[in-house]
């Protein structure tokens, strides 16, 4: 266990549907990324929050959202989902804003299936 | 982000050493060399990190060349455990993590 938790772990759902994958950062985590793995992309980065607040974006759809709360939980909404979407969505946090000095923990993901 | 190279895949005998190389000759004063390594089905995996030393973990051992335009992830007695895809990042001042393809280790029984 990793510290860092995230459900649901398998998630199955047509196009044009809706979903929120949930992240818990590690205790003391303030800092939330978001990444996808697809087989022909790799890891990809699509967003980072701090505290709440939105620091950092990379390849995120514009179908694709995210938000970290007060108790720095996080949440990606991905809609008007297609079958390229399918793929794992991990997360990771770090205890700072930087973490070039720091290791990032990644969770076990959420494996999203579109059909 | 400064790039890295590293070979696409390596393979070992267990309880043998394993040298995995990477190289970076952009990489700047500032950047960190990170390595992850990923087993499959599961996500990420932090090893070790360093900027200029050579460094030491319960995981691994990380070389770093004096120019710091290369460096080496040493596993030191490879397990069928350590079969994974292993990733070679420069941290820099922003704030994410670039993955590129890694190298895929194979650790023969």
């Amino acid at each position: 266990d990793s510290g860092v938790t995230q459900t649901p772990k398998h998630l199955i759902t047509a196009t044009g549907q809706r979903v929120t994958l949930r992240c818990s950062p590690r205790s003391g985590d303030l800092s939330v990324y978001w990444y996808q793995q697809s087989l022909d992309q790799g890891l990809q980065f699509l967003i980072q929050y701090y505290n709440g607040e939105e620091r950092a974006k990379g390849n995120i759809l514009e179908r694709f959202s995210a938000q970290q709360f007060p108790d720095l939980h996080s949440e990606l909404n991905l809609s008007s989902l297609e079958l390229g979407d399918s793929a794992l969505y991990f997360c990771a946090s770090t205890p700072f804003l930087e973490g070039w000095g720091y290791g990032y923990t990644f969770g076990s993901g959420t494996r999203l299936t579109v059909v | 982000d400064a790039k890295t190279t590293q070979p696409n895949s390596m393979e070992s005998n267990e309880e043998e050493p394993v040298h995995l190389p990477c190289n970076h000759s952009t990489i700047s004063g500032t950047d960190y060399i990170h390595w992850y390594r990923q087993l499959p089905s599961q996500g990420p995996e932090y090893v070790i990190h360093g900027l200029t030393s050579n460094v030491n973990n319960r995981m691994a051992s990380l070389a770093i060349a004096e120019d710091r335009k290369s460096s080496t992830l040493i596993l030191h007695r490879a397990t069928l455990r350590d079969a994974a895809v292993y990733y070679c990042i420069l941290k820099g001042s922003n704030y994410k993590l670039t993955f590129g393809k890694g190298t895929l280790l194979t650790v023969n029984p």
